[in-house]
């Protein structure tokens, strides 16, 4: 089975654009998750789907968004890029077997804000 | 305070040695999940543990829930093993999201 991918895997972008980053997650996976990591805050939650409803959501403002459409694959959006969105945004999906979940994380996407 | 709390934050052994890096949390949790991640970014889920112990390989996780602590123990290390180990826990209340620690830096000598 092919792995999650991340598309772009580099991105550079200016203060007040926006940007769209996808996810395909392994075949069967319901369920996506999408994190920031950053040098300074370590990796933090954004959010997660299954089957196209968001199911959970982190700390951040509403500039970030995202969706998850019926194949399964999620794109999120940041809308109004400041310079502190310079991170890199990683996208795992999730298999569970009864109650053990595992995740499998994409390479993610380097985006940097100029 | 952080939520989750690992500890040390930097861990540099010689090749061969026992491993231990330690995993607090100061809430109630579903699962706990062990991540490792390589120079580069990719990050490879090693665990998810809910109670007592797993094994893979050299790999060791154990949780205490009383306690509110687990533990990650690497067997015969190996400069292959250098990576940054970072515990997440899945609470049980409210919002389940993931909530991660810093990560710990090993770093294994030949």
């Amino acid at each position: 089975k092919a792995g999650v991918t991340q598309t772009p895997r580099y991105l550079i972008k200016t203060r007040g654009q926006q940007v769209t980053l996808s996810c395909s997650p392994i075949s069967g996976h319901r369920s996506v998750s999408w994190y920031q990591q950053t040098p300074g805050q370590g990796l933090q939650f954004l959010f997660e789907y299954f089957s196209e409803t968001q199911r959970n959501k982190g700390n951040f403002p509403g500039r970030f968004s995202g969706r998850q459409f019926s194949n399964s694959r999620s794109e999120m959006n940041v809308s109004t890029l400041e310079l502190g969105d310079s991170a890199l945004y990683l996208c795992a999906s999730s298999f569970y077997r009864g109650d053990v979940e595992t995740q499998y994380f994409g390479p993610g996407t380097r985006l940097l804000v100029l | 305070k952080n939520e989750v709390e690992q500890s040390p934050q930097n861990l540099t052994a010689q090749e061969g040695e026992f491993i231990t890096i330690n995993c607090s949390y100061s809430v109630g949790i579903s699962a706990l999940h062990w991540l490792q991640q390589h120079p580069g970014g990719g990050i490879v889920s090693l665990f998810m543990l809910s109670s007592g112990k797993k094994k893979h390989g050299r790999l060791i996780a154990t949780i205490n829930i009383q306690e509110k602590h687990s533990s990650l123990h690497i067997t015969a290390s190996h400069p292959r093993d250098s990576a940054v180990y970072i515990c997440a826990v899945r609470g049980i209340q409210g919002a389940q999201k993931l909530v991660f620690g810093q990560g710990t830096r090993l770093t294994i000598n030949p």
